[in-house]
């Protein structure tokens, strides 16, 4: 079964240091896309970036990169030039095998906490 | 402009009432989500559209009763509800379910308290 893994409950970074959030990830499909979220206090999830098992190179949006290791089935959020406003939940998820659905399967989060 | 709205942000009822939360997006998403999340918890899927057909129902109790009346908007009406439904309520939209890895854009949320 499909299976998205956050080990790290909690993450401490100082401001403008960079930091890695790790993902693992489980399927059979290979065919799938992996995705990260980030959730402020506010609630709201917001799309950072995506990651598809056929891209040849790793995604990258700003200060976002995505360490996409495929043999280690990893897709680790890397975070350049920490901001205060990073502080938030991040959320790891997976399309559902097949992706007729569209539906994600989340990771359990990671809570980063930028520090001045 | 990936915005989603949702109305309203916060909402407290009693576990007789009936109310409804609204979700809107003006982005030509054919998709529409709606999700649970409890405090430091993952989303969980509840109901999935696709060109305004439900779609998916994750088991959901009839006291949520998911209804799209057109491609823009999305409600979710509540009835009978438990205090253990009082979760922030997630609305989403994508381009469409299938065919392609379309990320889903989300709403801020309803913040539901059940008394």
């Amino acid at each position: 079964a499909q299976k998205i893994t956050q080990t790290q409950p909690g993450m401490f970074v100082q401001e403008k240091e960079a930091v890695t959030l790790d993902c693992t990830y489980d399927t059979s499909d290979p065919s799938y896309g992996l995705f990260w979220y980030k959730q402020p206090s506010s609630g709201e999830m917001i799309f950072l970036i995506y990651q598809g098992s056929y891209d040849q190179q790793n995604a990258t949006e700003g200060r976002y990169s995505l360490n996409f290791q495929k043999a280690r089935k990893s897709a680790n959020l890397v975070i350049s030039a920490s901001q205060l406003g990073d502080s938030a939940m991040y959320f790891c998820a997976m399309r559902e095998e097949g992706g007729a659905t569209n539906k994600l399967i989340f990771g359990t989060g990671t809570l980063l906490a930028v520090q001045p | 402009d990936t915005e989603v709205t949702q109305t309203p942000k916060h909402l407290v009822m009693g576990m007789t009432n009936k109310k409804s939360l609204k979700c809107e997006q003006h982005m030509g998403h054919r998709a529409m989500y709606w999700y649970k999340q409890k405090a430091k918890k993952p989303p969980e899927l509840m109901f999935v559209y696709s060109y305004e057909k439900l779609s998916i129902n994750e088991s959901v109790p009839s006291r949520f009763s998911p209804e799209c009346p057109n491609s823009s908007l999305l409600n979710l009406h509540l009835h009978a509800l438990q205090p253990e439904d009082s979760a922030l309520y997630l609305c989403a939209s994508s381009r469409q379910l299938a065919g392609g890895s379309y990320e889903q854009y989300f709403g801020p949320g309803t913040r539901l308290t059940v008394t």
